[in-house]
């Protein structure tokens, strides 16, 4: 079955810098990978989407890339802020299709001032 | 602006109890979905359905839990009995599937935090 690896320590960076965020992932390549955010207490909030067949998406202060040689997704958030901070989650296609998603457990990001 | 909501947000019960948890999915959404989260298994997917058809329950344990559409504004999961390892945050949330397109984002809403004791 699929496992997603994400790291599980929490990232500490410094305000202004870039946090780059790890999505691992075994067996089949997904047709599509998709990044969300969550704040304590709260649910899951959507990013990004990422297709097999592209390897960066861009998105304001967000990018994500996708090697299916890999089988790694990285997320990246420039210029980092203090509200960046939350738990950011990989969520990967499942065979099943039908829209079904394979969430990683989080990576909980911390940025300081 | 449109929102998935869940009934209640929080709830606590005692062992043995009937627990129904409410969703409204975002209107024109075909797609609901149940999870549960938990610190140990993370966000697990519980039950889905599409245009109110029930896709895959594979996720639950049928013994005790069921998830229903009785309309398209509302979906319910409910456990009976329910037991102190149900307690979790479980989360609806739904999305609008176009046929012969990938993977599109999927609402959450702020889940039931449920505590079994």
């Amino acid at each position: 079955s699929q496992k997603i690896e994400q790291n599980s320590e929490a990232l500490n960076i410094q305000e202004g810098k870039t946090a780059t965020l790890t999505c691992n992932y075994t067996n089949y390549s997904p047709a599509y990978l998709q990044w969300y955010r969550q704040d304590p207490g709260r649910g899951p909030v959507f990013l990004l989407l990422i297709r097999e067949n592209e390897k960066e998406k861009r998105k304001e202060r967000l990018k994500v890339t996708f090697d299916t040689t890999l089988k790694q997704s990285l997320f990246h958030i420039t210029a980092s802020q203090p509200a960046d901070s939350a738990t950011y989650l990989c969520a990967l296609e499942h065979p099943g299709g039908y829209n079904k998603l394979i969430f990683g457990a989080g990576t909980r990001l911390a940025v300081h001032p | 602006d449109a929102r998935v909501t869940q009934t209640p947000r929080h709830k606590v019960t005692e062992m043995g109890q009937e627990v129904t948890m409410r969703c409204q999915p975002i209107l024109g959404h075909n797609t609901v979905f149940w999870y549960r989260q938990t610190m140990m298994q993370g966000l697990e997917l519980l039950a889905y359905f599409r245009n109110r058809a029930p896709l895959d329950d594979s996720g639950m344990p049928k013994d005790r839990f069921s998830a229903e559409m009785p309309d398209a504004t509302l979906a319910t999961l409910k456990i009976q009995p329910s037991e102190p390892r149900d307690s979790a945050v479980y989360f609806c949330a739904s999305g609008l599937h176009i046929a012969g397109g990938p993977g599109n984002e999927q609402f959450f809403g702020p889940g039931t935090r449920l505590t079994v004791l």
